[in-house]
Order: structure tokens, then sequence, then C-alpha cells
């Protein structure tokens, strides 16, 4: 069974940093794009950003609003995917959505069931 | 601001039949890049609806269909269930400056 568990949300403080982890299993992980999505209460979905496989370079892509604050990483031996956040805002406050795709593949077929992330001073 | 444009809010009463659309430009639907939908209920994750335009994953109902022409997508759903009531999202890919590109979803209610 494909499973993807997201920790190290919580609250976190305007300007300091924050790293989220996506646990998984049931597939093999190095094959896989891994993709982070975030909701703000009541809003939609948000791509944050994916990092390509081994196999695809390892390139990394983000989405405008978390370039340059938001890096992401992955330890292919361990299975964990990584986003980390720094010089956080009070908009980064959400949940934050762990996701798989195989290759180079478009869609997301395994979410995790997320981590909350609120930004407060 | 969502790249993808989908309408707010759709509605209909058990056993119709309701179409969500979703409209794009060239630089994602129009460049060829495949259609996917997800549905997200009430406080859970996404969950993969349709994939590569028109495929249902195994599991998912054959009374939710989609299609995809040019700019534009649509997802259909014949035979309304009380248990269909959540937000629905398209998603597609934007090229290798805007990445995946998202709608900003629909939230479908049963009467």
């Amino acid at each position: 069974e494909v499973q993807l568990v997201e920790s190290g949300g919580g609250l976190g403080v305007p300007g300091r940093s924050l790293t989220l982890s996506c646990a998984t299993s049931g597939f093999t992980f190095s094959d896989h794009r891994m993709s982070w999505f975030r909701q703000a209460p009541g809003k939609g979905l948000e791509w944050v950003g994916f990092i390509e496989s081994g196999r695809y370079g390892g390139t990394k892509q983000y989405a405008g609003a978390v370039t340059g604050r938001f890096t992401l990483s992955r330890d292919d031996s361990k299975g964990i995917a990584y986003l980390h956040l720094s010089g956080l805002k009070t908009e980064d406050t959400a949940m934050y959505y762990c996701t798989r795709s195989y290759g180079q593949t478009t869609h997301f077929p395994s979410w995790g069931r997320g981590t909350l992330v609120t930004v407060s001073s | 601001q969502p790249l993808l444009t989908q309408p707010s809010s759709v509605s209909g009463a058990p056993g119709q039949t309701v179409t969500i659309s979703c409209t794009g430009d060239w630089s994602n639907l129009g460049a060829g890049y495949d259609v996917h939908w997800y549905q997200q209920l009430p406080g859970e994750a996404p969950k993969l609806l349709i994939f590569g335009n028109i495929h249902r994953p195994s599991g998912v109902p054959a009374r939710f269909s989609a299609s995809k022409s040019g700019t534009s997508a649509s997802l259909v759903i014949t035979g309304l269930q009380p248990e269909d009531e959540a937000d629905y999202y398209c998603q597609s890919y934007g090229s290798s400056w805007t990445g995946v590109n998202l709608g900003g979803g629909t939230k479908l209610t049963v009467l």
C-alpha cells in the first residue's frame, strides 16, 4: 500500500524557518517525482514545487510565490522528501500536502493527509 | 492567481447531471498538456478522479467522466449522489516556467 506521511508542521514565527518531511512507503521512491502543494484555510489548492527523481537529474521547480524562500530536497535511501520553508510569512499559513508522480507524468495519484503550518507572531 | 479557470460553484439535485468546466490557454491545455481532475471531500486530502483527460483510476465510479478539447476541459458527473458534494479541481502542466497549473476549485452542492 502506498503511503505518504507528512510531518514537521506547527507554529512558525515570521522570518524564521521550518522543515517539513514526507515519509513514504509502498512504491519505488527513486522513480518518482515528489511534489508539494498547500492549501490556506478556506482557500483552493496551490502548487508549491517539485523535485524530479534522480533519473531525471533531481531538477527542482518552484512556484513563483515561494521561489528563493522554500527549498526542496530528497533522500532516496530513506524514501523521504523534504520542504524547507525559510523567511516565513503569515501568508504561508496552510495545510501542506506531499504527493508523488511516476517519472515525468503530470498527475498525482497519491497524496498524504497533510501537515498544518501556522505562521504567527 | 489560478492559471486555469473554473466556476466557483455548481449545484444539482440527486440523480441529475452537472458539468464543471476548466479553461486554460495556449501555454497549458492548448499546448497539449493533459488535464487531470481531483475531488476533495470536506476535511480530506485531494483524491485523483480523472487523469490523462479521460481516464478513471480504479475505484472511481463510471458516473464521473471528462473530456478535453483545445484550451478547455470538462468534468461531467451523472446520477448525482449526496456523497459527491465536494470541491473539484482541474490540473495541468504549464511548461518549465509555470510548472503545475491548477484551477481555483469548484464547490459542488447536492441540493
